[in-house]
């Protein structure tokens, strides 16, 4: 059972918007940096995300990040039909040593 | 453009040691911090730990016991071995570059996987 507690699934049509939530604990959101990553079936896990809400070179303007207290929040916007994939926060947690943990994942499906 | 690739057995015995390869391609691995990750079938993604140069690492509390990382720069790869594993260790095993230097300390580029199962 993941740290962060993350939706099973999500779905919605294209060209609507979607939001991902991701929550966690003071000793691991509250106090860390929060990343999104995006998992492609049979592909490599994505950065989308990094630092709550930073967008690395190559992810589009359509997906963003935010970060309130010990909760985070991932949006698509414009949904188009491959983005369906499984969505994954990230962050490290101080309760044990300094471990990184993961949600436990949405997916998200394009109708 | 750094890549990165896993190689290793595909199935491995219960009790014996899973070993992995990570073969990196276009920067150094002396210069980054590495991680691996793995992905259990049908759930989500576990850390496994992180190394730089074989003078730090940092391991999963859950599995630091049967863990060990380690870096060869001559080949640009870096290794990870599981020891005594069991059916709750098959899983896709990735690894990843982690930017430990960086605020965002997140993992920026990844691996494609490789599966491992375990079993006689």
């Amino acid at each position: 059972q993941s740290v962060l507690t993350q939706p099973p699934s999500v779905s919605a049509a294209p060209g609507q918007k979607v939001t991902f939530s991701c929550s966690g604990s003071n000793s691991n959101i509250g106090n860390n940096y929060v990343s999104w990553y995006q998992h492609l079936p049979g592909a490599a896990p994505k950065l989308l995300i990094y630092e709550n809400n930073v967008r690395p070179s190559g992810t589009p303007d359509r997906f963003s990040g935010s970060k309130s207290g010990t909760s985070a929040t991932l949006a698509i916007a414009g949904l188009q039909t491959g983005d369906e994939a499984d969505y994954y926060c990230g962050t490290w947690d101080n309760s044990l040593g300094t471990t990184y943990i993961f949600g436990s994942g949405t997916k998200l499906t394009v109708l | 453009q750094v890549q990165l690739q896993e190689s290793g057995p595909g199935l491995v015995k219960p009790s014996e040691t899973l070993s992995l390869t990570c073969t990196v391609s276009g920067d150094s691995t002396s210069k980054y911090y590495w991680s691996w990750i793995r992905q259990p079938p049908g759930k989500g993604l576990e850390w496994v730990g992180y190394i730089y140069n074989s003078e730090s690492t940092n391991y999963n509390p859950s599995l630091e016991s049967r863990v060990i990382m380690s870096v060869d720069s001559s080949r640009n790869q870096c290794s990870l071995k599981l020891s005594s594993v069991t059916a709750a260790d098959t899983a896709v095993y990735y690894c990843a570059r982690l930017r430990l230097e960086l605020r965002s300390r997140a993992l920026d580029i990844w691996g494609r996987g490789t599966m491992v199962t375990v079993s006689s």
